[in-house]
């Protein structure tokens, strides 16, 4: 099992393209997240997805868009790429949304300029 | 912002010393998870504790839940260079919130 999967690795953006991460899990599980993670900030939920089907907003949404693709996989769009977005970028999965461990891919490192 | 806080945000252990991380929130926490994410790594779930007041250990780590379910704290014995990286607490209500971390270096 390969457990979550997170494509592209790295990226370079000017400010204002768009992007799409992607990311896949082979677990079976049926909840997933994305997280941004800043030096000195931690980890901060950006959207989730609590089942397939269902989206919701956590605590830094601004700029971004999700889609459920389908149980396996969640994505994260940039439409309108910033500086501020500047990041390194974790898709989690966990089997369900509330207290279970989540297991994170190896992150997606972006850079906007 | 964040509701859970972790002390100390940086770590620096003579080899063979022992140290310990805290995690306070202002909110009582229905659990706690703990995660390490070796350098340029990713999280890596380590324990989760649930009930008030519990203790869980892992070979030279242990873990405390206080008794009014608003922190914790990671005990480390005996660091080695393995110890390496940065500990996480998440802890939760009705959501997880993951503290800023511990960036723990390690002087052989």
């Amino acid at each position: 099992n390969a457990g979550v999967t997170q494509t592209p690795k790295f990226q370079v953006l000017k400010t204002g393209q768009s992007m799409t991460l992607q990311c896949a899990q082979d677990m079976n599980h049926n909840s997933m997240y994305w997280y941004r993670q800043d030096p000195g900030m931690g980890l901060r939920l950006i959207y989730y997805s609590a089942s397939e089907g269902t989206t919701d907003k956590g605590e830094v949404p601004n700029g971004y868009n999700v889609s459920r693709l389908n149980k396996r996989e969640f994505s994260l769009r940039l439409e309108s790429a910033a500086p501020s977005q500047t990041s390194v970028y974790f898709c989690a999965s966990s089997e369900r949304a509330s207290s279970y461990e989540q297991y994170f891919g190896p992150g997606t490192r972006l850079t906007v300029t | 912002g964040q509701q859970v806080m972790q002390i100390p945000q940086y770590q620096h252990v003579q080899e063979g010393e022992d140290f310990t991380t805290y995690c306070n929130s202002s909110t009582t926490l229905s659990n706690i998870q703990w995660y390490k994410q070796r350098p340029g790594g990713h999280p890596v779930f380590l324990i989760q504790l649930v009930k008030s007041g519990e203790v869980k250990k892992q070979k030279r780590l242990t873990f405390q839940f206080g008794e009014a379910k608003k922190n914790s704290s990671l005990h480390i014995t005996a660091t080695q260079t393995t110890d390496v990286g940065t500990y996480f607490c998440a802890g939760r209500w009705y959501k997880l919130s993951f503290g800023a971390g511990t960036t723990v270096t390690v002087r052989a």
